[in-house]
C-alpha cells in the first residue's frame, strides 16, 4: 500500500530562524515527489518537484532534498517569515497508474511562524 | 485570471438535504479531480474525470455524484447530506499531472448540522 508520513505533525519556530520537515514514502513504482504549501482556507500550491535523479531543489528560501534510496525527503526553510506559516505537504506520484490513483499525499506539516 | 475556482466557499445545511458544489477550470486542462480534506487534513481522492468520462471512482457514497457538462466543469452533488460529510472539499485539474502536477481551487468548507 502506497503511504507517505510526515513529521513533525506541528511545528512553531520564531520568524528569521531555519527549519526542516521530514517526508518519508513507500510509494512504488516511483515517479516523482512534491512539496505544496497549503495556506489556510486556500488550496495547495505547488513548492517544488523532484524526480528520482535530482537530489536537492530549490524554490527561494525553500530547499527540497530527495534520498530515492532511503524514500525520503526533507524541506528546509531558511530565514522564516511570517508569510511561510502553513501546511506543507509532501506528494508522491506513481508511474503507471490512472490519473487518479498517481498521487498519495501526506497528511502536511503546520508551520507556524512568531514575531 | 486563470484559475481553477469553486463555489460557494462556505456551505452550511442541515442534515438530509441535497446540495451542490461547483467548479470551472480556465486553464484548459483535460483532467479534473474532487478531493476530501478530513479533519487530520488527508486529501484523499473522491473522482476524477478525464475529457468526461470518468476515470476513477473511490468507494465514496453513492450519495455522492459527480457531473461534468464540458471539460471545464466539474460539479459534485451530495444527496441525503450527513454529519460526516461536514469537511473541506477540494477541486483540482491538471493537464500532465506527473509534469506539471495539481491546481487545486481554495476549498469549500461543507458543514452539516
Amino acid at each position: 500500500k502506497n503511504q507517505v508520513e510526515q513529521s513533525p505533525q506541528s511545528l512553531i519556530i520564531l520568524e528569521g530562524k531555519n527549519c526542516t520537515l521530514q517526508c518519508n514514502y513507500t510509494v512504488s513504482p516511483f515517479s516523482n515527489l512534491r512539496w505544496y504549501k497549503q495556506d489556510t482556507g486556500r488550496g495547495p500550491v505547488s513548492l517544488t518537484i523532484m524526480t528520482f535523479s535530482e537530489n536537492t531543489k530549490s524554490n527561494g528560501r525553500y530547499t527540497a532534498t530527495l534520498d530515492a534510496d532511503t524514500k525520503q525527503s526533507s524541506l528546509h526553510i531558511t530565514a522564516s517569515q511570517l508569510s511561510d506559516s502553513a501546511s506543507y505537504i509532501c506528494v508522491v506520484s506513481a508511474s503507471h497508474q490512472a490519473a487518479g490513483n498517481k498521487l498519495t499525499f501526506g497528511g502536511g506539516t503546520r508551520v507556524l511562524v512568531k514575531p | 485570471d486563470t484559475a481553477v475556482s469553486q463555489t460557494p466557499k462556505y456551505l452550511v445545511t442541515q442534515m438530509g438535504n441535497d446540495k451542490s458544489i461547483k467548479c470551472e477550470q480556465n486553464l484548459g486542462h483535460d483532467t479534473m479531480y474532487w478531493y476530501k480534506q478530513d479533519s487530520k487534513k488527508f486529501l484523499k481522492i473522491m473522482f476524477s474525470y478525464n475529457n468526461k468520462e470518468l476515470i476513477i471512482n473511490e468507494t465514496v457514497p453513492n450519495r455522492f455524484s459527480p457531473k461534468s457538462p464540458d471539460k471545464a466543469h466539474l460539479n459534485l452533488h451530495i444527496n441525503s447530506l450527513e454529519l460526516g460529510d461536514s469537511a473541506v472539499y477540494f477541486c483540482a485539474s491538471s493537464q500532465d499531472v506527473e509534469v506539471y502536477g495539481y491546481t487545486f481551487g481554495s476549498g469549500t468548507r461543507l458543514t452539516v448540522v
